[in-house]
């Protein structure tokens, strides 16, 4: 199984600031024949359902807010929310669609400061 | 829009059985795979397995196999989540999620069901 380990678990950041997420993989997840990183970031409030945000490690789903964005190949992933709102509040997770069994990382929980 | 539309909250006793569901409405059902994923108290998330409606070939994760069993009704556009003899340890909220791919595993999860509550406990 590829295991998927995010950092930190937490991290509490003012408004308006810059929230970064981590997460590393422990294989590539970078498929070589389309040169794609089967790699997608989900948001999770409260209880919510999970909601895309990314995939193909950088690729925003739509109606996602711009200040979202993913980047990273390989192994190594961030996530990051430019200037994080109120409603930004929750735990995001890494995902690895590379190969079956399909993991998630441990989740990063985002507070407001 | 493609909804996934899962039942109700379930609690129930050790060793019973249990079945629950997650109905498509909206798009091509049978075209697409539908995952099931586990969210223990408090806990991340856990992908258990998936299934193509069209042809019912499943795929379990190890962690899950031969725990559960997933399965499809194409016609009634329904994929299922049972237990045969339920342990304390599956009380969690129970997800159905859809790869955004049509036909494929391999893309992000785009729908997600609202999620079913599962209770064990005597």
């Amino acid at each position: 199984d590829i295991v998927m380990t995010q950092s930190p678990d937490s991290l509490a950041v003012s408004l308006g600031e810059r929230a970064t997420i981590n997460c590393k993989s422990s294989q590539s997840v970078l498929y070589d024949s389309n040169n794609e990183n089967y790699l997608a970031w989900y948001q999770q409030k409260a209880g919510q359902p999970p909601k895309l945000l990314i995939y193909w490690a950088s690729t925003r789903e739509f109606g996602v807010p711009d200040r979202f964005s993913g980047s990273g190949s390989g192994t190594d992933f961030t996530l990051t929310i430019s200037t994080l709102q109120a409603e930004d509040v929750a735990v995001y997770y890494c995902q690895q669609y590379y190969s079956i069994p399909l993991t998630f990382g441990g989740g990063t929980k985002v507070e407001i400061k | 829009e493609v909804q996934l539309v899962q039942s109700g909250p379930e609690v129930k006793k050790p060793g019973e059985p249990l079945k629950i569901s997650c109905q498509g409405f909206g798009d091509t059902f049978a075209k697409y795979w539908i995952a099931w994923v586990r969210q223990m108290p408090g806990k991340g998330l856990e992908w258990m397995g998936i299934i193509y409606p069209s042809d019912s070939d499943t795929k379990y994760s190890p962690s899950f196999q031969g725990q559960v069993t997933i399965s499809a009704d194409k016609s009634s556009g329904t994929a299922y989540l049972q237990w045969s003899s339920l342990k304390a340890s599956d009380t969690a909220m129970y997800f159905c999620a859809r790869p955004g791919g049509r036909s494929s595993i391999y893309y992000g999860m785009d729908v997600w069901g609202q999620g079913t509550t599962v209770t064990v406990s005597s």
